[in-house]
């Protein structure tokens, strides 16, 4: 089992372009998840996904748009960049019941200039 | 809404010191009530868990008890070693839908050697 995986692992952008965050994982997970961590602000949800077909807004949904492709891919994508959006992306998924806990991928680090 | 505090870091111990992370909360209804860990470099990880008041948790010599009365979770270690080196957070698990989970800003603990 390879968990949750994201990619890319690292990219830079320019103010203005757009770019995707590509989300897996092969747990047979319900729900997915999109947070950005900064630093001193712990993790803020962007989207959710609760099951496959369905997606919400989280805490800091602007300037985001998501898909659940499937069961098994959630991905964010950022249709106009802003430096403010410079953060690391984080990408979890969680089985159903309130005993089950997130599992996260590696995460993506992103530069906006 | 459900908030979690916890305490400011960086917390920088000596090998074999004892721990304690606060972390207090504000829910309605039972929430569940997580610490994950986060090494440099990496997604975060599940360290403990617990689902109901009274509860403790525990994992790799760490251990945190639910108490509904006080409405925290502190997390301890009786003596903590230099791989203990990471970012610890605090979580609560909502009962709604796709189960969002609310993180605390994270506690930066560095341990010398």
């Amino acid at each position: 089992n390879a968990g949750v995986t994201q990619t890319p692992k690292f990219q830079v952008l320019k103010t203005g372009q757009s770019m995707t965050l590509q989300c897996a994982q092969d747990m047979n997970h319900n729900s997915m998840y999109w947070y950005r961590q900064d630093p001193g602000m712990g993790l803020r949800l962007i989207y959710y996904s609760a099951s496959e077909g369905t997606t919400d807004k989280g805490e800091v949904p602007n300037g985001y748009n998501v898909s659940r492709l499937n069961k098994r891919e959630f991905s964010l994508r950022l249709e106009s960049a802003a430096p403010s959006q410079t953060s690391v992306y984080f990408c979890a998924s969680r089985g159903q019941g309130k005993l089950n806990e997130q599992f996260f991928g590696p995460g993506t680090r992103l530069t906006v200039l | 809404g459900n908030s979690v505090t916890q305490m400011e870091g960086p917390v920088t111990l000596s090998e074999e010191a004892f721990l304690t992370i606060n972390c207090t909360y504000t829910a309605t209804g039972y929430p569940s009530l997580f610490w994950y860990v986060q090494y440099p470099g990496e997604g975060l990880q599940l360290l403990l868990k617990a689902t109901k008041a009274d509860d403790k948790g525990s994992n790799k010599g760490f251990e945190a008890t639910y108490r509904k009365e006080t409405t925290s979770f502190h997390l301890e270690k009786g003596s903590v070693q230099v791989s203990d080196s990471a970012v610890y957070f605090c979580a609560l698990s909502e009962m709604t839908g796709g189960f969002k989970t609310i993180f605390g800003a994270g506690t930066r603990l560095f341990v010398k050697a």
